[in-house]
C-alpha cells in the first residue's frame, strides 16, 4: 500500500518561503513509472496543478507556469521523499496543499496541509 | 491551457436514480498514438483529499463500485453513477493529464433530493 505522509508548517509570512515534504513509502521516489507531484486547492483557484518530479535515467521536473519562477520541487532521495518550495508568497498561495503520486494520472495523494500566507 | 468545463454546478438526485456529471474540454485529450483519452474523474468529501474514480476516461480504479462509469472521447466526457447512495454524496472533479499543466475542472457538488 503506497502511503504519502505529508509535513510542513501551516503559517508562512508574506515574501517569504512555503516549504513542505511529503514522504513516500510503499513505492519509491526513484520509481521509473512514477511522478511525485504538488496540487493545491483554494476557494478562489480550485484545483491546481503546481508541478511534478520524477526520475527517468535521470531528475526531471515540469512546473505550472503561473508559479514557475518562484517554485522547486526537489526529491530526496536519502529519505525517499520530496519537498515543494514556493518562494515569495502572498495570501493569495493560501489554500490547501496535496501531494500525489501519478502514473500519468493521480492516483495516491496526500491528507493535505492546510498553509495560510498572513503576518 | 486546457481549460476543463463541468456541468452542472450543482446536481440534487434521489436515491437509487441515476447521476450524470459532464465534463468538457477545451480541446482534445485523446492521444492519437495509443488511442487513450487522458481523462481522469475524481471524488472529493469534506476534509479529505480528492479520490481517484476513473482513468483513461472509463477505466474503474481498483476498489471503485461498478455502480460508477465513464464515457466520452476526444472532448466531452461523463461520469455516470447508475444507482444513487447515500456515501456518494460529495463533490467530482474531471481532470486532464493530456498536457502541462495538469487543468480540473470547477468541481459539481452532488447531493441528495
Amino acid at each position: 500500500q503506497v502511503l504519502l505522509q505529508q509535513s510542513g508548517p501551516g503559517l508562512v509570512k508574506p515574501s517569504q518561503t512555503l516549504s513542505l515534504t511529503c514522504a513516500v513509502s510503499g513505492d519509491s521516489v526513484y520509481s521509473d513509472s512514477a511522478a511525485w507531484n504538488w496540487i493545491r486547492q483554494s476557494p478562489s483557484r480550485g484545483l491546481e496543478w503546481l508541478g511534478r518530479t520524477y526520475y527517468r535515467s535521470k531528475w526531471f521536473n515540469d512546473y505550472a507556469a503561473s508559479v514557475k519562477s518562484r517554485i522547486t520541487i526537489n526529491p530526496d532521495t536519502s529519505k525517499n521523499q520530496f519537498s515543494l518550495q514556493l518562494n515569495s508568497v502572498t495570501p493569495e498561495d493560501t489554500a490547501v496543499y496535496y501531494c500525489a503520486r501519478s502514473r500519468f494520472y493521480m492516483d495516491v495523494w496526500g491528507r493535505g496541509t492546510t498553509v495560510t500566507v498572513s503576518s | 491551457d486546457i481549460v476543463m468545463t463541468q456541468s452542472p454546478d450543482s446536481l440534487a438526485v434521489s436515491l437509487g436514480e441515476r447521476a450524470t456529471i459532464n465534463c468538457k474540454s477545451s480541446q482534445s485529450v485523446l492521444y492519437s498514438s495509443n488511442n487513450k483519452n487522458y481523462l481522469a474523474w475524481f471524488q472529493q468529501k469534506p476534509g479529505q483529499p480528492p479520490k481517484l474514480l476513473i482513468y483513461w476516461a472509463s477505466t474503474r480504479e481498483s476498489g471503485v463500485p461498478d455502480r460508477f462509469s465513464g464515457s466520452g472521447s476526444g472532448t466531452d466526457f461523463a461520469l455516470t453513477i447508475s444507482s444513487l447512495q447515500a456515501e456518494d454524496v460529495a463533490v467530482y472533479y474531471c481532470q486532464q493529464y493530456f498536457s502541462n499543466p495538469y487543468t480540473f475542472g470547477q468541481g459539481t457538488r452532488l447531493e441528495i433530493k
